[in-house]
């Protein structure tokens, strides 16, 4: 089943402004991983966060996770046209061994 | 390189013709997938592996099969192809579980006629 879901869909910036985008989930998790895509290409992951974490930084991004509210946020700061690219969030449910992915966020950075 | 390579990189084909795709990772990586990635549905996986000869469904598995016989191949067999299949195929792998990081392969486009 398809659990993470993010929000906002889309979002056009400027150079050097923040990017902010969420993700929700349905049930418990072990930890919640965000990944990018470069147009039509594989995703790489990006940064990932445990249950028991409520922030985690990678360089330029920032990741929140509040389980009580079963959310996630992916910060990008000072963003580049090279983030351009779509955003999805992933989980794995206890119990199963699944990888959910949200339907993803379209970035799109204008120099 | 630690890669995952996905073979061929564009398939055009026609309904039933039997065909396959390959996947190989040289990570020695135990968990491997198959997603299809569609517009407006995002990525879903179709079926995973946790070992060698280990496979099961994921939430998309209807007109697919896949086989593990070594720890490296996991390829997706499509044995009678239809036009609802044409779409961006991709495999990934990581380390034990589905819990680490997944590396993906390059991706499939495929298009059935």
């Amino acid at each position: 089943s398809q659990q993470g879901e993010e929000d906002p869909q889309a979002l056009s910036i400027q150079e050097g402004e923040n990017a902010t985008m969420n993700c929700s989930y349905k049930t418990s998790i072990n930890n919640l991983q965000w990944y990018r895509q470069n147009s039509g290409r594989g995703l790489v992951h990006l940064i990932l966060i445990r249950s028991n974490e409520r922030e985690k930084h990678s360089g330029r991004l920032r990741v929140t996770l509040d389980t009580s509210k079963k959310s996630s946020s992916l910060l990008i700061t000072a963003s580049r046209a090279a983030d351009t690219a779509s955003y999805f969030c992933a989980t794995v449910d206890y119990g199963n061994n699944r990888l959910a992915f949200g339907k993803g966020n379209q970035v799109v950075v204008i120099p | 390189e630690a890669q995952v390579t996905q073979n061929p990189r564009y398939l055009i084909t026609v309904t039933g013709k039997k065909l396959t795709v390959t996947c190989s990772q040289n990570m020695n990586h135990e968990y491997m997938s198959w997603y299809r990635q569609d517009p407006g549905l995002g990525l879903r996986q179709i079926y995973y592996s946790m070992n060698v000869e280990v496979t099961d469904k994921g939430d998309v598995p209807e007109g697919y099969k896949v086989s593990r016989k070594e720890k490296r191949n996991f390829p997706l067999i499509l044995e009678s192809p239809s036009p609802n299949q044409t779409s961006l195929y991709f495999c990934a792998s990581s380390l034990g579980t589905p819990y680490n990081e997944q590396f993906f392969g390059p991706g499939t486009r495929l298009t059935v006629l």
